[in-house]
């Protein structure tokens, strides 16, 4: 089956420490997208790629990074500089940008 | 950057009702407009979208409708059914110097009473 697979469902992290979050899609989409959601809000983009070894800044960059070394894969790693990470996480890929975004199940972290 | 506003922020209607949710955008570059449901502890999946060279467009129960000139678009949803029941999102997409982003609405919970 084609799809967006998030891992892990669930993530507690301590403070200080840097943690990576997996996004791996085969639907051969070119580009991806991770997003965050917290309650009451709407979803916020944190970074998006449209092709391998490229990728843009979203609105709410500060304290993430991501890579895209593979089509396939898109992994945002959420670093201690990240002021408030505890949140709900989602990756999405599209054929491309302006068509119909394909969402993960996403990764809930806590940092505790 | 775009902005979008989205109303009501929660909804409650009776099963076999009609829903209707309203979003606003700011950026009148914006030509695609799609309309998400999020079940809970899932993320959010496409249910309908429209481009602004179409003014209405419905699938089955579900019809969407795009306002340019007010810059407004709505997600009417009719014979509301109990798995109707999640938080919808409106989003629009907007360009700048070719890329393109999904501006999202903060959402609106809609809840079907039996």
């Amino acid at each position: 089956d084609g799809g967006i697979t998030q891992s892990p469902k669930y993530l507690f992290r301590k403070e200080g420490q840097n943690v990576t979050l997996s996004c791996e899609q085969n639907l051969n989409h070119d580009a991806m997208y991770w997003y965050r959601q917290d309650p009451g809000q709407g979803l916020r983009l944190i970074y998006y790629s449209q092709i391998v070894n490229d990728f843009q800044k979203g609105d709410i960059a500060e304290g993430y990074s991501v890579s895209r070394e593979k089509k396939e894969s898109f992994p945002l790693t959420v670093t201690s500089a990240q002021k408030n990470p505890t949140a709900f996480y989602l990756c999405a890929s599209s054929r491309q940008q302006g068509f119909e975004a394909f969402f993960g199940q996403g990764t809930r972290l806590t940092v505790v | 950057g775009e902005n979008v506003e989205q109303h009501p922020s929660t909804l409650s209607v009776q099963e076999g009702d009609s829903a209707v949710i309203k979003c606003t955008y700011s950026d009148s570059a914006s030509n695609y407009f799609p309309w998400y449901k999020q079940e809970l502890g899932k993320g959010p999946q496409l249910i309908i979208d429209i481009r602004s060279n179409v003014g209405e467009k419905k699938d089955q129960r579900i019809a969407v409708t795009l306002n340019k000139t007010a810059k407004h678009f709505s997600l009417h949803i009719t014979e509301t059914q109990p798995e109707d029941s999640a938080v919808y999102f409106c989003a629009a997409s907007w360009s700048n110097f070719g890329n393109e982003k999904l501006t999202f609405g903060t959402g609106t919970r809609l809840t079907i009473i039996p």
